[in-house]
């Protein structure tokens, strides 16, 4: 399986932007780059994935590079529910879905 | 949106014991899938089913199985529960395709 590399953590201040980072240098052309946050006490929440060209959704959107070998989640005014641990993970649709979650970057909202 | 239901939030059993989880989902998904979570480990997952009477092992099957009669329920069993098996236990569901995972709100297991 393709493996993705996180920063364990990040700060950010209260209405401020944030940008996490993912690498995937691995990553295959059959390979969907998917985002989901996790709060304390609950299970991981979808957030946004993509191919090729960048998304958006209501929650954040999603930069992803040309070479495809990274990626970046990006919240556009973060408040405190933003804090939570984002997970980036790749998923082939080609073939078993089989996946599993690294550890994730825990994000900090500072007020 | 899909709802997946796990039966119970807090669990408690005695080492040796047979420990059943039960996972139900209200839509027509063809995968679920237990993971465990452990500080400092990430999501790892156990066991997967792309269909009903299917099932693959994930990165850790060692100590548990899973049974999964119909297609909204994914059980997963542990045949005999030991401490190191004390965890948060996550189910989720998603159909074929680049479609996200829906997860439960997990179950905390602790094996005294």
């Amino acid at each position: 399986d393709a493996k993705t590399t996180q920063p364990n953590s990040m700060e950010s201040n209260e209405e401020e932007p944030v940008h996490l980072p993912c690498n995937h240098s691995t990553i295959s052309g059959t390979d969907y780059i998917h985002w989901y946050r996790q709060l304390p006490s609950q299970g991981p929440e979808y957030v946004i994935h993509g191919l090729t060209s960048n998304v958006n959704n209501r929650m954040a959107s999603l930069a992803i590079a040309e070479d495809r070998k990274s990626s970046t989640l990006i919240l556009h005014r973060a408040t405190l529910r933003d804090a939570a641990v984002y997970y980036c993970i790749l998923r082939d649709v080609g073939g078993y879905q089989k996946v599993t979650f690294g550890t994730g970057t825990k994000l900090q909202v500072i007020p | 949106d899909v709802k997946v239901t796990q039966s119970s939030r807090y669990l408690v059993k005695r080492t040796g014991e047979k420990v059943f989880l039960e996972c139900v989902q209200d839509m027509d998904h063809e995968n679920m899938f237990w993971y465990r979570q452990d500080p400092g480990l990430g999501l790892r997952l156990i066991y997967f089913s792309y269909d009903v009477k299917m099932k693959e092992k994930g990165d850790i099957p060692e100590g548990y199985s899973v049974s999964r009669e119909k297609k909204e329920r994914f059980s997963l069993i542990l045949e005999s529960a030991s401490t190191n098996q004390t965890s948060m236990y996550l189910c989720a569901a998603n159909p074929p395709g680049p479609y996200g995972y829906t997860f439960g709100s997990g179950t905390r297991l602790t094996v005294v």
